[in-house]
């Protein structure tokens, strides 16, 4: 049984649309992340959100991306203006108390044309 | 997040052990080794992670060496399925609410039939 799903699987937009991903966790968890992975390069972090807020963001999380649980299920990931360079896998991760195990969702393959 | 060092690849028999070693010198006291994967398309999956002893779960076992400067995570008998990129990640516990995972390279384990 997966922790947790995301939706879609894969998208395909045009540069300047914006998207949204969502991930749904399956069992209660406490802490969400976003990743994402260049075709052919590292898994890299975007952001975490714990308690309703970001708790932590890297670089790459620019002001075109924000992130929300706005019904206290599925957990979303907007990126208002999509550019060419933001095409990746895109994978939500969570976990629970103990903080020491992170699940991963699918991901969804978001290609920007 | 400390540094690792891993092989960028190895290679296996199927049915036979397989040791995948990582380097982590400048590790500190609060630091778990955590071990991840990922398989052909899909997003990471977590193997084991340990801080001083040596750890048994069913996927895996984690050797931790004893000034905690490498570790070896060993696949007792190794199936086609465990062809993946083996992440070895330190991760601080120190506190704080983010615990987001830094991705290298990984190891390329391939199995051979």
């Amino acid at each position: 049984e997966p922790e947790v799903t995301q939706t879609p699987s894969h998208q395909v937009t045009q540069m300047g649309q914006e998207v949204i991903l969502r991930c749904v966790p399956i069992s209660n968890h406490l802490y969400f992340y976003w990743y994402r992975q260049i075709l052919g390069q590292k898994v890299e972090f975007l952001v975490s959100f714990y308690n309703n807020e970001i708790s932590e963001k890297s670089e790459i999380f620019d002001d075109q991306f924000s992130v929300e649980r706005p019904d206290g299920s599925n957990f979303t990931l907007k990126i208002r203006s999509t550019k060419l360079e933001d095409s990746a896998m895109y994978f939500c991760a969570v976990s629970g108390d103990t903080q020491e195990t992170q699940y991963f969702g699918p991901g969804t393959r978001l290609l920007v044309l | 997040d400390a540094k690792t060092t891993q092989p960028n690849s190895m290679e296996s028999n199927e049915e036979e052990p397989v040791h995948l070693p990582c380097n982590h010198s400048t590790i500190s006291g609060t630091d778990y080794i955590h071990w991840y994967r990922q398989l052909p398309s899909q997003g990471p999956e977590y193997v084991i992670h340990g801080l001083t002893s040596n750890v048994n779960n069913r996927m895996a076992s984690l050797a931790i060496a004893e000034d905690r400067k490498s570790s070896t995570l060993i696949l007792h008998r190794a199936t086609l399925r465990d062809a993946a990129v083996y992440y070895c990640i330190l991760r601080d516990s120190g506190g704080g609410s983010n615990y987001k995972l830094t991705f290298g390279k990984g190891t390329l384990l391939t199995v051979n039939p």
